[in-house]
């Protein structure tokens, strides 16, 4: 069966530091791979999309990045972290038609 | 990708069916109606989709209307456990244009 990890599961960091999440999935070969942010009190906005090693789409401009270096592997990363950027981050694999979602990282910045 | 009416909150007794509506007048042909549910402090979880027909599984049924501007997710036999923000998203679906886009979602609460 299929696992999506995410880690770690919660993280305190201060504005300006650098910022990166990571997201594995197992039992699977080329999944879609996406980011999400929900800011608190606030719905699920799509960050990025991957559909294969090294393809990244960019839905909304900012100041994350994110890079998939394998193929079950999608990294998210900031430089220079804003508190704007606090808020849950979920990382959800898709086979074809659904996807499944991890446990998420829940990032406050201060 | 179309956009979704859902009611802001509903209740429903334990035991009871929970029914949850959304309005999505114009979802194109190519269009899936999924249904998502978010329980506190996780991340979302896939409960169902259709294109036209209706669909059952283990966790609730939909029914969407035939003109496809509506639909219904039926949880039979509501459960603690199922108090959560129900998401209905329309979406083109698989390969890369497979995205979805979550709005604010119905927040059902089962009661005791």
């Amino acid at each position: 069966s299929q696992t999506i990890h995410q880690w770690p599961a919660t993280l305190v960091q201060p504005v300006g530091s650098p910022l990166s999440l990571e997201c594995t999935v197992e039992g699977t070969s080329n999944p879609n791979l996406y980011w999400y942010r929900q800011a608190a009190g606030r719905g699920l906005q799509l960050l990025f999309y991957s559909v294969g090693i090294g393809q990244i789409s960019s839905e909304v401009p900012q100041n994350l990045s994110a890079s998939r270096p394998q193929d079950r592997q999608f990294i998210l990363s900031s430089k220079k972290l804003l508190l704007s950027d606090s808020g849950f981050y979920l990382c959800a694999w898709s086979p074809e038609m659904s996807q499944y979602f991890g446990p998420g990282t829940r990032l406050t910045v201060l | 990708d179309a956009k979704t009416t859902q009611p802001t909150s509903m209740d429903c007794a334990e035991g009871r069916a929970a029914n949850l509506p959304c309005n999505h007048s114009t979802i194109s042909g190519n269009e899936y109606v999924y249904w998502y549910r978010q329980i506190h402090s996780q991340g979302p979880q896939y409960i169902i989709h259709g294109l036209k027909n209706n669909e059952t599984n283990e966790m609730a049924s939909l029914i969407i209307t035939e003109d496809r501007k509506s639909s219904t997710l039926i949880l039979p036999h509501a459960t603690l456990r199922d108090t959560a923000v129900y998401y209905c998203i329309v979406s083109a679906g698989g390969g890369s244009n497979y995205k979805l886009t979550f709005g604010k979602g119905t927040l059902l609460t089962v009661n005791p």
